[in-house]
């Protein structure tokens, strides 16, 4: 199936470090979405973006929607151990009938105290 | 509030056999989309349900169906199971079809053998 390109594929940084984190698509996107997921559970929604340019806040995370509509980055500012977890980008157009989300493979990202 | 439930949580299953899956929607959502994830990778769309209708459908064979019930929640179904269905089905709710967010369930992780 159709998914994006997520990079790095995994980190192992120190606590107290920034994150940066990308995703890119061969296809246009209307609304990007980033996620995180922790062993065993289902993906937490972080952020969502709905325009492209968009640059949007969530406590120390900050994702961007890119400009050329194919592509989207999430930073992750002064990193702690509770980061620890799998981000996944997903891409959608939403406003079809359709809703369906189309998923990068996943950030592993590993934080050492 | 009650997020999105799954259940079972965990199920060991033969190959051959059939499955049903289940999912509880967020209250006041009408969408529910199936996802599966295979170890390391990104969850992949298998289908989308509004308003009891199928709105969409990933890449999957036959084997796999789903329904909707009148209270919004769902079941999916896989019939003569194969070792590589091994992976966590995750369940989204949704306020509508094409909405920007879907909240996930825990998921059932489904180990067939």
């Amino acid at each position: 199936g159709q998914q994006l390109n997520q990079s790095p594929q995994s980190m192992f940084i120190q606590e107290g470090e920034d994150v940066s984190m990308n995703c890119t698509s061969s296809s246009i996107f209307n609304t990007w979405l980033w996620y995180k997921q922790d062993p065993g559970e289902g993906p937490v929604l972080l952020i969502a973006l709905y325009k492209a340019g968009e640059l949007t806040s969530n406590g120390r995370l900050t994702a961007q929607f890119g400009i050329t509509r194919k592509d989207s980055f999430l930073n992750i500012s002064a990193s702690i151990p509770s980061d620890v977890g799998i981000y996944f980008c997903a891409g959608m157009n939403y406003g079809g009938s359709q809703g369906n989300l189309i998923f990068g493979k996943g950030t592993k990202l590993s934080v050492k105290p | 509030d009650a997020g999105v439930t799954q259940s079972p949580t965990h199920l060991i299953k033969t190959r051959g056999q059939h499955v049903t899956l289940r999912c509880s929607p967020i209250s006041g959502h009408k969408s529910v989309s199936w996802y599966q994830q295979v170890l390391g990778q990104g969850p992949q769309f298998i289908f989308q349900y509004y308003e009891k209708e199928e709105r969409g459908r990933g890449n999957f064979p036959d084997r796999f169906s789903a329904r909707q019930f009148p209270n919004y929640s769902s079941e999916l179904n896989v019939n003569a199971l194969l070792l590589g269905d091994s992976a966590l089905y995750l369940c989204a709710s949704s306020w509508r079809t094409g909405t920007l967010e879907a909240f996930f369930g825990q998921g059932t992780r489904l180990t067939v053998v």
